[in-house]
C-alpha cells in the first residue's frame, strides 16, 4: 500500500477486556515497531521485529502486552485484561532497512485506545 | 538516562512569522538526530535526520540545526503557514542499536491567521 495504515482507529474497551490492534506495513518493510503515545508526549517504543523475528521487547510495559509478526508482514498488539493505564494511542512504523543508523521510519496514523 | 527535552511546550504565531523550536538530548551513544511533524490524529511525519558530523539541513521552509558538542538542536520555520501547525517532535537514535529512538514530548505550535 502507500503508506502504513492501521485498525482500528479508534477503539473503546472496558477495563478487563482483550484488545488486538493491527498493523499493515509499507509492502515489502523488513523492520516493524510499535510505540505506546500518552496524551501530551511523545511516542515511547515498545517492540521491534525483523521480518517476522521479535528482535526486542523491551519496552512492552507488561506481561499484559504481546505482539507478533506472523508471516512477516502484518502485526498484531495484543493487550490482555485492559487497565485504565493502558489508554494512549498506539503507533506502528515500518522500515525498510534492517536497523543501520539512518533507518527512516515510516509512521502509521495510530489506534487510540480508551480504556473505561 | 537518555532523555530528549524540547522547548517552547507550546508556541502561537502569527501567519507568515519565523520561530525556532529547541531540543537538548542527553543520550548516549549518541547516532542521528530526527526532527517530526505530527499533526492531530496523525502519526508523525519526517522531516528532517542529521548525523553528529551535519550541522544544519534544510527541507523547504525547514531548517535543523545540530551542535553535537553541546547536545543542542534546533528547528526553525521560516514564513509560517497555517498548515505548519502541528507538534514538532525532536527524536534521536541511540548508537548502539540505532533502530531505538528517544522522542522528546514535542513543542505545540498554532499559527494564527
Amino acid at each position: 500500500g502507500a503508506g502504513v495504515s492501521q485498525s482500528p482507529r479508534y477503539k473503546v474497551a472496558k477495563r478487563g477486556q482483550d484488545v488486538a490492534l493491527r498493523c499493515d506495513p509499507i509492502s515489502g518493510h523488513v523492520s516493524l515497531f510499535w510505540y505506546q503515545q500518552a496524551l501530551g508526549q511523545g511516542p515511547e517504543f515498545l517492540t521491534y521485529f525483523q521480518n517476522e523475528a521479535q528482535l526486542d521487547k523491551s519496552g512492552l510495559p507488561s506481561d499484559r502486552f504481546f505482539a507478533e509478526r506472523p508471516e512477516g508482514s502484518v502485526s498484531t498488539l495484543k493487550i490482555q485484561r485492559t487497565q485504565q493505564e493502558d489508554s494512549a494511542v498506539y503507533l506502528c512504523a515500518s522500515s525498510s532497512s534492517i536497523g543501520g543508523s539512518y533507518n527512516e521510519q515510516f509512521f502509521g496514523p495510530g489506534t487510540r485506545l480508551t480504556v473505561l | 538516562k537518555n532523555q530528549v527535552e524540547q522547548s517552547p511546550q507550546s508556541l502561537i504565531i502569527l501567519e507568515g512569522k519565523n520561530c525556532t523550536l529547541q531540543c537538548n538530548y542527553t543520550v548516549s551513544p549518541f547516532s542521528n538526530l530526527r526532527w517530526y511533524k505530527q499533526d492531530t490524529g496523525r502519526g508523525p511525519v519526517s522531516l528532517t535526520i542529521m548525523t553528529f558530523s551535519e550541522n544544519t539541513k534544510s527541507n523547504g521552509r525547514y531548517t535543523a540545526t545540530l551542535d553535537a558538542d553541546t547536545k543542542q538542536s534546533s528547528l526553525h520555520i521560516t514564513a509560517s503557514q497555517l498548515s505548519d501547525s502541528a507538534s514538532y517532535i525532536c527524536v534521536v537514535s541511540v548508537g548502539d542499536s540505532s533502530y531505538k529512538l528517544i522522542f522528546g514530548s514535542g513543542t505545540r505550535l498554532l499559527v494564527r491567521p
